[in-house]
């Protein structure tokens, strides 16, 4: 069965930090990974996603991911923390080749705050 | 591309009283999938639909709850006999349907069960 561990469920930072919110998955065959973006009262928007083309990732808003397959992680990064930012995040593993009735499995997710 | 909309976005009930949720998909989509959102959790898979018919129900599911897409368009999702255990917030998703693609999600509906 797939799997989506999320390290931290609270992580602040700096306005112009590095964000990096950890991922790691567990699947049996190989995964789509994605990550989304969750505001207040809100759905979730896609911010990037692995599709087994390049491991290293870029998504919107400065966002990137590197998949390592060695590590079965999929940790999210950004540079330089900018205030709006502040989210939650979501990561989530998807069955390659449409088991799972191709559903998303999230992981608990990690609010991120973001310190003037 | 007018997004994946929901009706109500708020929804307010007693214990024992039935809720109808509507969700309009991408109108090219042709997968449409429901998820829960407790408090502190990520979304948990619901149900999930392939144009008109249902597909799969996730053992959350309970017998309470029943899902439909006529005609392949807007899904309704109805919980009877609402309970506390209900409130979550009901997001619902849609996509083309192949591995990978990419779920866009409306806004959600949040229930709350006094």
């Amino acid at each position: 069965a797939q799997s989506v561990t999320q390290l931290g469920s609270h992580v602040s930072v700096s306005e112009g930090a590095l964000v990096l919110l950890r991922c790691n998955y567990s699947s049996s065959v190989p995964p789509y990974l994605f990550w989304y973006v969750q505001y207040p009262n809100q759905g979730l928007q896609l911010l990037l996603k692995y599709t087994s083309a390049a491991t290293l990732v870029k998504g919107i808003n400065g966002f990137e991911a590197e998949f390592k397959k060695s590590e079965t992680s999929f940790h999210l990064t950004k540079p330089s923390a900018h205030m709006s930012d502040a989210a939650e995040y979501f990561c989530a593993v998807s069955d390659k080749y449409g088991g799972s009735q191709g559903n998303l499995i999230f992981g608990k997710g990690t609010k991120l705050s973001v310190k003037p | 591309d007018t997004g994946v909309s929901q009706d109500p976005r708020h929804k307010i009930t007693k214990r024992g009283q039935n809720v109808t949720f509507r969700c309009d998909p991408i109108s090219e989509h042709n997968r449409l999938y429901w998820y829960r959102q407790t408090l502190g959790q990520g979304p948990e898979f619901l149900t999930y639909f392939q144009n008109e018919a249902q597909l799969e129900k996730s053992r959350l599911l309970s017998d309470r709850f029943s899902a439909e897409r006529p005609k392949g368009s807007f899904s309704t999702l109805e919980i009877q006999r609402t309970e506390q255990g209900d409130s979550a917030m009901y997001l619902c998703a849609s996509s083309f349907g192949l591995a990978g693609d990419t779920q866009y999600f409306g806004p959600g509906t949040r229930l709350t069960v006094l």
